[in-house]
């Protein structure tokens, strides 16, 4: 397995403009992640995915954050619109029934001028 | 509110010179602890899991302790290979897999 796949690797953006980030999780795995990394405050978690169902968003910053998981190997995370402070790595992760993160993408990063 | 601290935030060694990586933790009922591994430009990558005081793990080098309050991550003997961000993270009470994450202990072994 080419482990999980995250497009773009680098995604660099005006303020206002709309941003998708896409994942594909490892074949099987029941659990996706979104993770999001910064200097100032580490990896924090967004959303996850338990067979394509959100089943926590409480990371999600506000309402210009979206994630959708439409079958069990693709997922998006929308930024619209994109301001300055949403510039920093994202991370998509699986794993299979264990639920927490064991295998994380390359990761995004974003850059919001 | 979880709370995760790492220390040091920042550790060089000399190849072949053992040491531990600190992690305290407070939470509301401990559900597991886990450490992770960071290369520079890359995802973590996961190393441990460990659910209650007193459990070991090991891998290669490397060895995970837990006692009510804090995890150490013992290195023995390490390598240059081994410099990498070190993360810790904790998962407490419900159901939910929100893991809370500390900022990490940057990691350099010189040759």
């Amino acid at each position: 397995d080419a482990g999980v796949i995250q497009s773009p690797r680098h995604e660099v953006t005006e303020m206002g403009q709309e941003v998708t980030l896409r994942c594909k999780p490892i074949s099987g795995h029941d659990y996706l992640f979104w993770y999001r990394q910064t200097m100032m405050r580490g990896l924090e978690l967004l959303i996850y995915f338990n067979n394509n169902v959100p089943i926590d968003d409480s990371g999600m910053p506000e309402d210009r954050f979206s994630a959708k998981m439409p079958n069990a190997s693709f997922s998006t995370l929308k930024i619209q619109p994109s301001e300055p402070r949403d510039s920093a790595v994202y991370f998509c992760a699986s794993s299979n029934t264990q639920g927490a993160p064991e295998f994380f993408g390359p990761g995004t990063r974003l850059t919001v001028l | 509110e979880d709370q995760v601290t790492q220390s040091p935030e920042a550790l060089r060694l000399q190849e072949g010179e053992s040491s531990s990586l600190n992690c305290s933790y407070t939470v509301s009922g401990l559900r597991g602890l886990f450490w992770y591994r960071q290369d520079p430009g890359k995802g973590p990558e996961f190393l441990f899991t460990l659910y209650s005081a007193g459990e070991e793990k090991e891998k290669e080098r490397l060895k995970a302790t837990l006692t009510k309050k804090e995890s150490f991550l013992h290195i023995t003997a390490p390598k240059p290979e081994d410099s990498a961000t070190y993360l810790c993270a904790v998962h407490s009470g419900g159901s939910n897999y929100k893991l809370t994450f500390g900022k990490g202990t940057l990691l350099t072994v010189n040759p």
